[in-house]
């Protein structure tokens, strides 16, 4: 079975600076990965997915992630916080059939 | 365009009783699947529909149980309520079943007291 792993629960950064949500993924092959994104009373959504065809993958708002299978990662950035990008960001797996494996969440907050 | 529509968005119920929610799925998509996100915590997967049959189940009990109808729609029943069950339900839809691209709705906060 398909386990991800979040390994910050809060991530706090200025507005303007780098931002970095850190993933690990268990899994006995190559995996579909995906991140999430939570906004407060508002539906999840999906940033990007990584399906083997790149290993780095580009997503909405200016946040893109890199496959590396060396260390079984799936870290998403992005070079430059907005205030709007304050919300609650998922790794995600998917096992057969679009079952897909949460993590436990990273919150990010931007400050001004 | 409406996307995944879900009701009610709050309620609340007493252990021991059952409570249905309802799903309507993105126009389009014949594919919906239900998880529960608990407090603080990363949705889990319950099951998903698909021609108003239940393809895939995650772990959890019978208690869960749901149906599909012919417009795609869906519902999600929960009997026997525990405290343990107060969590925000989502439905999600999609029109590819092996795609991974769901399409979430806002939610259904239940709590159990």
């Amino acid at each position: 079975a398909q386990s991800v792993t979040q390994l910050d629960s809060h991530v706090s950064v200025s507005e303007g600076t780098p931002v970095l949500l850190r993933c690990n993924y268990s899994s006995s092959y190559s995996p579909s990965l995906f991140w999430y994104v939570q906004h407060p009373n508002k539906g999840l959504q999906l940033l990007l997915k990584y399906t083997s065809a790149a290993t780095l993958v580009k997503g909405i708002n200016g946040f893109e992630a890199e496959f590396k299978k060396s260390e079984t990662s799936f870290h998403l950035t992005k070079p430059s916080a907005h205030m709007s990008d304050a919300a609650e960001y998922f790794c995600v797996a998917m096992e057969y059939g679009n079952k897909l494996v949460f993590g436990a969440g990273t919150i990010l907050r931007v400050k001004s | 365009d409406a996307g995944v529509t879900q009701s009610p968005t709050h309620l609340i119920k007493t252990r021991g009783q059952q409570v249905t929610l309802r799903c309507s799925p993105k126009s389009g998509h014949d594919t919906v699947s239900w998880y529960q996100q608990a407090l603080g915590q990363g949705p889990q997967f319950i099951f998903q529909y698909y021609e108003e049959e239940e393809r895939q189940r995650g772990n959890f009990p019978d208690r869960f149980s749901g149906h599909q109808f012919p417009n795609y729609s869906s519902e999600l029943n929960v009997n026997a309520l525990l405290l343990g069950d107060s969590a925000l339900y989502l439905c999600a839809s999609s029109l590819d079943r092996n795609t991974g691209e769901l399409f979430f709705g806002e939610g259904s906060r239940l709590t159990v007291l």
